[in-house]
């Protein structure tokens, strides 16, 4: 089946800190990204989809400056959450999927910890 | 706006017991609908329903959609504490993103 990677799998920061989250889609060209946030005890809110090669779509309420996505090739987006305040500590999820097919193969998730 | 309601929020059962979970939707573009299982990481998919009246079933698992009445159902038979996870229900309409609900928390205990 697809498989759809991230990297870190855990990550601490300090408050004021950029980090930088990749999704690689392994064995398919993932035509669309999508990036979710979870809080503790709630469901994925998504936050943007990303297209290769244009910008990505922010859902509303989330910045965009805050929140950097990159789709630079058919198998990697990155989600670069600058000037990341405590208040960012979530778990950050992207899924892909490639063109024609209903599914999203979830990536396994980052969890993000700003101190 | 495609809306994604699961109920309950929560649930509490012993080893043994047969829950049903339910997921009721509205959408404008009905493409199909999925059930994902949330452990401790990202989700992982269990089924994709696309058509009124068929069954999907997966060892202990099967679910069902009824597109009239717009819901969908999940059932675990025989539950045991490793099915104890938040069970997602979401919307795929058009070219769309998934719409999740909200989850419900399962929780079997021995």
């Amino acid at each position: 089946g697809a498989v759809v990677s991230q990297h870190p799998s855990r990550v601490i920061c300090k408050s004021g800190t950029s980090v930088k989250i990749e999704c690689r889609s392994l064995d398919f060209q993932a035509t669309t990204m999508f990036w979710y946030r979870q809080f503790p005890k709630q469901s994925l809110m998504l936050m943007a989809t990303s297209n290769e090669g244009s910008k990505a779509t922010y859902e509303q309420g989330v910045e965009k400056d805050k929140f950097l996505i990159n789709h630079a090739s058919l198998t990697l987006s990155t989600l670069t959450v600058t000037s990341a305040h405590p208040e960012d500590s979530s778990f950050y999820i992207c899924s892909a999927r490639y063109a024609g097919l209903n599914e999203q193969f979830f990536g396994p998730g980052t969890r993000l910890t700003v101190l | 706006e495609d809306k994604v309601v699961q109920s309950p929020l929560s649930l509490v059962v012993h080893e043994g017991d047969t829950v049903t979970l339910n997921c009721s939707y509205e959408v404008t573009n009905f493409r199909s609908l999925l059930w994902y299982k949330q452990e401790k990481k990202a989700p992982t998919f269990l089924f994709m329903l696309t058509s009124s009246g068929i069954e999907k079933k997966s060892g202990r698992l099967s679910s069902i959609l009824d597109k009239k009445e717009l819901f969908s159902i999940l059932n675990i038979t025989a539950t045991q504490t490793g099915d104890s996870a938040i069970y997602l229900c979401a919307i795929h309409s058009g070219n769309t993103p998934l719409v999740f609900g909200k989850g419900t928390r399962l929780s079997v205990i021995a």
